[in-house]
């Protein structure tokens, strides 16, 4: 069955440097999503993408967040400085015709 | 805007009991609705998921979910319980757009007892 794949599973880093959580969606979706999850909360939306552009994007995905799908098949999550705060499990998602998002097993960013 | 309130926080229950985890949801749109369950340390599977037709749906590992439009909820059972359904369950909603994101609740976490 395929699913969507996450890279690394988990993530150390300094505060100040920059991270990039990569994301290897279902092969013929068109629709893709980051999430996150601080330890203990709910899961939040960070973005959507599609057709090579951000479809929404919410308050938390300021300017030191980017996102880009470099190639075919690879889709990335990008934090330019990273803060203490930015430590959290991110979810990758990914949408074909039907109505279900399948979600990726998650990278644990940790930021130090 | 879309928000998804679960009603119960903490449930815990014993093996081989009944168990109703609680979801209501503000939508000024049509939505999708889903059941996730997240075992520690893993991601989010998907339990169920209302789209559209009978009210009742089921999902996997025995659980059920009815959606109540009226009420606008979308609780969850299970019947009889096990020690492995200990885990983290999530309600969300989701636009009907094609690009439309989830919106998640808090979560309930669900501890079956022996």
């Amino acid at each position: 069955e395929p699913e969507v794949t996450q890279t690394p599973s988990h993530q150390v880093t300094q505060m100040g440097q920059e991270v990039i959580l990569r994301c290897v969606p279902i092969s013929n979706h068109l629709y893709f999503y980051w999430y996150r999850q601080i330890l203990g909360q709910k899961v939040e939306f960070l973005v959507s993408f599609y057709n090579n552009e951000i479809s929404e994007k919410s308050e938390i995905f300021d300017d030191q967040f980017s996102v880009e799908r470099p190639d075919g098949s690879n889709f990335t999550l990008k934090i330019r400085s990273t803060k203490l705060e930015d430590s959290a499990m991110y979810f990758c998602a990914s949408k074909g015709d039907g109505d279900e998002q399948f979600f990726g097993p998650g990278t644990r960013l940790t930021v130090l | 805007a879309q928000s998804v309130t679960q009603l119960d926080s903490q449930v815990p229950v014993f093996e081989e009991a009944p168990v109703e985890l609680r979801c209501n949801y503000s939508s000024s749109v049509s939505v999708y609705l889903f059941w996730y369950v997240q075992y520690p340390n893993q991601g989010l599977q998907l339990l169920l998921k209302y789209l559209s037709g009978s009210t009742l749906v089921k999902g996997i590992n025995g659980f059920e979910a009815e959606f109540n439009k009226s009420q606008t909820s979308f609780h969850l059972r299970k019947p009889s319980v096990h020690i492995s359904d200990t885990a983290e369950y999530f309600c969300a909603v989701r636009k009907r757009t094609n690009a439309g994101k989830s919106t998640f609740g808090d979560g309930t976490t669900l501890t079956v007892k022996p």
